[in-house]
């Protein structure tokens, strides 16, 4: 059974940092690109960062880039989040999520983690 | 960036009610690269459907998509008590942008 689990969620202060997990388990990790999918307090879906199977393409949303850093470590079937400069607009679910398919290509997504809250306030 | 906007913003509908559901694109997007998700309390989104019109395993055939070009459309033939939820569309043919949501409520 796939499943994505994240974790490391919590209240921070504005301007400082946390990070963010996903473990993952049930399908070959190191084949897949993985998702960061974000939802503000009663609000929608928002695409955070993605990163290749292999870590060679990393892709940001104009909202974190510079701020945020995705990466992942095979051998542990993880993806992290590293968020800096944190924001009170920063303040949502973060979900991770994985395509059907192992392909390098954009897809949907069929396998989302139940998210952690990440709080940002002082 | 495409941006996706779902209209109307809620519906307040009733159990047997058809549904229809609009997703416009800022501009063109292939059929193939379209899909659309529900997210009910507390719960992560679940995937509904994708390339416009192919439903998930497990989207019971009272959903249907279509669509092309701009304009996609999400719709429930009968509502059942189940469906009452956020739907989202979303684009991943350049990059992934999903839409702001349509809540269908009693």
């Amino acid at each position: 059974e796939v499943q994505l689990v994240e974790s490391g969620g919590g209240p921070v202060k504005p301007g400082g940092s946390l990070r963010i997990s996903c473990a993952t388990s049930g399908f070959t990790f190191s084949k897949y690109n993985i998702h960061w999918v974000r939802q503000a307090p009663g609000k929608g879906l928002e695409w955070v960062s993605s990163i290749s199977s292999t870590s060679a393409y990393k892709y940001y949303a104009d909202s974190v880039k510079g701020r945020f850093t995705i990466s992942r470590d095979n051998a542990a079937n993880s993806v992290y989040l590293q968020m800096n400069s944190l924001r009170g607009d920063d303040t949502a679910v973060y979900y991770c999520a994985r395509p059907p398919t192992s392909s390098t290509s954009w897809y949907y997504l069929d396998y989302w983690g139940q998210g952690t809250l990440v709080t940002v306030s002082s | 960036d495409i941006v996706l906007t779902q209209s109307p913003g809620t519906l307040s509908l009733s159990p047997g009610e058809r549904v229809t559901l609009s997703c416009r694109a800022s501009q063109s997007v292939s059929s193939t690269y379209l899909a659309w998700y529900q997210q009910k309390p507390g719960q992560s989104p679940r995937l509904l459907m994708s390339g416009t019109s192919n439903r998930a395993t497990g989207t019971p055939d009272r959903f249907s998509g279509s669509g092309s070009g701009t304009d996609f459309t999400l719709t429930i033939s009968r509502l059942e008590p189940e469906d009452f939820a956020v739907y989202y569309c979303q684009q991943y043919g350049s990059s992934l942008t999903f839409g702001g949501g349509t809540k269908v409520e009693i």
